[in-house]
């Protein structure tokens, strides 16, 4: 079946340093989202991104989306603590197999 | 303003034992789903309905059933435990199919 592919798998980070994780489709996308779980938690819906090249931001978080539709990058400027948690990115495909599926996520840990 | 519920937050079952878990959302959602999350596998799409009236397989079906009991219910069931079912559940609805979706906090589950 389709996949998402993450990395990394883990990122840990001292509080004021830069973040970074990326997703690849070896298929075109029809749009990708972005989850947030905190350890013990739930995982949160953060954004959607379905138009080529489209760069969205949540004040130090900005999503981007590849002009082929096929990759997709979360990258959280000078993290805090409170950035801690998981981070999946989840992708659907048009068609017949339109399931929305999940990476396996990026654990981000932040030093304070 | 609930969200999503599930119950049970935990459960321990023995082999062979049968259990279904509920979930209820409040939001009016057409689509509700069941997910699985174990260590390192990410979120995998075991069941989801469409509407009500409708459910279908998603990644990893084997082993449960679901039921659609009207458009704010969906229960999974497992008819006989196994260990390998040994994961958090989450429960999740969303307004249009497979898009934002708002997960409950999960059911944590041991098959002894």
């Amino acid at each position: 079946g389709q996949q998402v592919m993450q990395i990394p798998q883990y990122q840990h980070v001292q509080e004021g340093e830069d973040f970074t994780t990326y997703c690849n489709s070896s298929t075109t996308l029809s749009n990708i989202q972005w989850y947030k779980q905190r350890p013990g938690g739930h995982p949160v819906f953060l954004i959607q991104l379905v138009k080529s090249g489209e760069v969205k931001k949540q004040k130090r978080l900005t999503f981007q989306f590849g002009e082929a539709k096929k990759n997709s990058s979360l990258h959280i400027t000078a993290t805090q603590t409170t950035d801690v948690g998981t981070y999946f990115c989840a992708g659907l495909w048009g068609g017949s197999n339109y399931k929305l599926t999940f990476g396996k996520g990026t654990l981000l840990t932040v030093n304070p | 303003n609930a969200g999503v519920t599930q119950t049970p937050k935990f459960q321990v079952l023995k082999t062979g034992q049968s259990m279904t878990l509920q979930c209820a959302q409040d939001m009016n959602h057409n689509s509700m789903y069941w997910y699985r999350q174990d260590p390192g596998m990410g979120l995998r799409l075991i069941y989801y309905s469409a509407s009500e009236g409708t459910t279908d397989k998603g990644e990893v079906p084997n082993g449960y059933n679901v039921s659609r009991l009207n458009k704010r219910e969906f229960s999974l069931r497992l008819e006989s435990a196994a260990p390998s079912q040994t994961s958090v559940y989450f429960c999740a609805s969303s307004s249009t199919l497979m898009e934002k979706l708002f997960f409950g906090s999960g059911t944590q589950l041991s098959v002894l």
